[in-house]
């Protein structure tokens, strides 16, 4: 049972240069999430789909793009990265936005921009 | 005033302790309060979720919640040195709110 499974684990990009992390999960979760975490500031929501069709913005959305491809997959794309991109990146579902719903999250991708 | 706020730490216990952990939080509209364990260089794991006031226990685990002092914590009974992680409050504002965490605390339980 994989849960949510993220690629890659860790990256290296050069100031300007894009990429894509993605994100699946196997749980049937309707709700899907992507948070950063930065030293002394804790997790931050970047954006968020409440259900497949819908993303939404959370609280620190700029320089980040995403897509909900299909119910299992929620992608985060960086179009131009900068060095204040660098961070830890986590992916995480649950069932429902039901503010009682468990997050289960990713296994996390260390994101240095040089 | 942050959302979430927790003492940073780190907070040291020796084994076999009582390690409190504690967290306050801004909007008297949160309806759903949360305790995240995060080992260094992993992921948040749930360990305890708390929805009305009062105490609610799992094993070793009790969550306290205090709405009317908009307060919530963590009790770790009999610590053990595996318990050393960082702690993340996580607090909901209802259906329409995002989870928001806190900085976390972290705990060292030393043999």
């Amino acid at each position: 049972n994989a849960g949510v499974t993220q690629t890659p684990k860790f990256q290296v990009l050069k100031t300007g240069q894009s990429m894509t992390l993605q994100c699946a999960q196997d749980m049937n979760h309707n709700s899907m999430y992507w948070y950063r975490q930065d030293p002394g500031m804790g997790l931050r929501l970047i954006y968020y789909s409440a259900s497949e069709g819908t993303t939404d913005k959370g609280e620190v959305p700029n320089g980040y793009n995403v897509s909900r491809l299909n119910k299992r997959e929620f992608s985060l794309r960086l179009e131009s990265a900068a060095p204040s991109q660098t961070s830890v990146y986590f992916c995480a579902s649950s069932l429902t936005r039901a503010p009682n719903e468990k997050l289960f999250f990713g296994s996390g991708t260390q994101l240095s921009v040089l | 005033q942050k959302e979430v706020e927790q003492n940073s730490g780190p907070l040291s216990v020796p084994e076999g302790a009582i390690a409190s952990l504690n967290c306050t939080y801004s909007d008297r509209g949160s309806q759903s309060f949360f305790w995240y364990r995060q080992y260094s260089g992993k992921s948040p794991e749930l360990i305890m979720s708390i929805y009305s006031n009062g105490d609610k226990e799992d094993g070793r685990f009790t969550a306290q919640l205090n709405k009317a002092s908009q307060y919530v914590s963590l009790l770790i009974r009999d610590s053990q040195p595996s318990d050393s992680a960082t702690y993340l409050c996580a607090v909901n504002r209802g259906s329409q709110g995002n989870l928001i965490f806190g900085k976390g605390t972290k705990l060292s339980v030393k043999p």
